[in-house]
């Protein structure tokens, strides 16, 4: 059965550091792959996606995400997180061939401490 | 604002209640989806329709009705809901059709439902 999980379910980044949350899928093909961001009370942003080619996707607020087939993954990166980032984050892939609902991971919600 | 409206933004309604759910998109696209966003719990595909057709129904109780009457317009018609039916009830759109490539999912902020 295709899947989707985040490992994650809390992950905790001083502002000015780092980010990486971590995504890995399961499907038969190579998906289509997308990271969402939603802010409390909202809808869901799309941030990046993944189709063919260059593995490594560039994003909207400076965030990239890169496609490793070899281990399942597409983790999503940030060099230097802001206050403005705190939302949670969703992975969601799909398997393509026409309109198809997206299958979400669980989320990780990103927390920035001053 | 992503182009994809829900009204209303909150709904609280008793078990007997019966209520609709209304998603409009401005986006020119043709393919329409409800989802379910439970706390703990994954976003839940409910329904897809491609061209105003409903091409899945994810095992969804009859007491969810969708209705698309055309390309623009999707509604989640609502009876006898149970306590735990209580969610954030999402809308999307793409551009749908047989190739999908690069037309990714855009979503309206949510209809919060509490069933009392």
């Amino acid at each position: 059965a295709q899947s989707v999980t985040q490992p994650d379910i809390h992950i905790t980044v001083s502002e000015g550091a780092s980010l990486e949350l971590r995504c890995n899928y399961s499907y038969g093909a190579t998906p289509y792959l997308f990271w969402y961001v939603q802010s409390p009370g909202q809808g869901l942003q799309l941030l990046l996606k993944y189709f063919s080619g260059d593995t490594l996707v560039q994003g909207i607020k400076g965030f990239e995400a890169e496609f490793k087939r070899s281990q399942s993954s597409f983790n999503l990166r940030k060099p230097s997180v802001h206050w403005s980032d705190a939302a949670e984050y969703f992975c969601a892939g799909d398997s393509g061939g026409g309109a198809d609902g997206l299958t979400f991971g669980k989320g990780t919600h990103l927390i920035i401490q001053p | 604002e992503t182009g994809v409206t829900q009204t209303p933004r909150h709904l609280v309604m008793g078990m007997t209640n019966k209520k609709s759910l209304k998603c409009e998109q401005h986006l020119g696209h043709n393919a329409m989806y409800w989802y379910k966003q439970s706390a703990k719990k994954p976003l839940e595909l409910m329904f897809v329709y491609n061209f105003k057709e409903q091409t899945e129904n994810n095992s969804v109780p009859s007491r969810f009705s969708p209705e698309c009457p055309n390309s623009s317009h999707l509604f989640l018609h609502l009876h006898t809901l149970q306590p735990e039916d209580s969610a954030l009830y999402l809308c999307a759109s793409s551009q749908g059709g047989l190739d999908t490539t690069n037309q990714p999912q855009h979503f309206g902020d949510g209809t919060r439902l509490s069933i009392l």
